[in-house]
């Protein structure tokens, strides 16, 4: 069981907007850790898609956008596009377990 | 262009051991702190262990603590996982990234390929 936990799935039409949560605990992302995203296409190693909560590496577009408020974090697609269909993993510390966490992941479906 | 290629992997016995390479090039791989991450089939990401830049810092997952050894050697741009006691929970897809981040809490900004551990009698 993971200790940060997402959707299994969420799922909307092309252009749509779809947002994916990310919920922790005060010994993670509650603790002040940051949360980064990243985005694993079927087959294919895992990529930063947002790092530091809300920053975006070079050649992410700027439909991606995450957030953070107390315990949680979430990850915005909005404009959803076919190549959006992959695997989204969230990311943060945990002070108690003394590691680094990933989220349960979650899988995004366009319709 | 950053570059990291897993090696190693390969169908293994229980108790048995294993030793996972990553090879670096495209950056100054002495100045970063490196980690090892796993899938199993079908699952989700679990972190293993990282080691700092200069390897003088290593911290492991409890889940391997005492069977799994993270090194490096900056000279040859080359980030390790030595594994024992080998057991059919660590079969998985093993992929080396590099760590940033501030306040010395990572996150992963380049990944390897990976490499699939089966472990199996």
């Amino acid at each position: 069981q993971s200790v940060l936990t997402q959707p299994p799935s969420v799922s909307g039409a092309p252009g749509q907007r779809v947002t994916i949560s990310c919920t922790g605990s005060s010994s993670n992302i509650g603790a002040g850790y940051d949360v980064h995203w990243y985005q694993q296409l079927p087959g294919t190693a895992p990529k930063l898609l947002i790092y530091e909560n809300i920053n975006r590496p070079s050649g992410v577009p700027d439909r991606f956008s995450g957030s953070k408020s107390g315990t949680s974090a979430s990850l915005a697609i909005t404009g959803l596009q076919a190549e959006d269909e992959a695997d989204y993993y969230c990311q943060s510390y945990d002070t108690s377990l003394s590691s680094y966490v990933f989220g349960s992941g979650t899988k995004v479906t366009v319709l | 262009q950053v570059q990291l290629v897993d090696s190693g992997g390969g169908v293994v016995q229980p108790g048995r051991s294993l030793r996972l390479s990553c090879a670096a090039s495209g950056f100054t791989f002495s100045s970063y702190a490196m980690h090892w991450v796993r899938q199993a089939p079908g699952k989700g990401l679990e972190w293993v262990a990282v080691i700092s830049y200069d390897g003088s810092k290593k911290f492991h997952a409890d889940s391997v603590k005492g069977r799994f050894t993270i090194s490096r050697d900056n000279s040859k741009n080359t980030l390790y996982l030595q594994m024992s006691s080998l057991s059919a929970e660590d079969t998985a897809v093993y992929l080396c990234a590099r760590g940033r981040g501030r306040d010395g809490y990572h996150f992963f900004d380049f990944w390897g390929q990976g490499t699939l551990v089966t472990v199996s009698s």
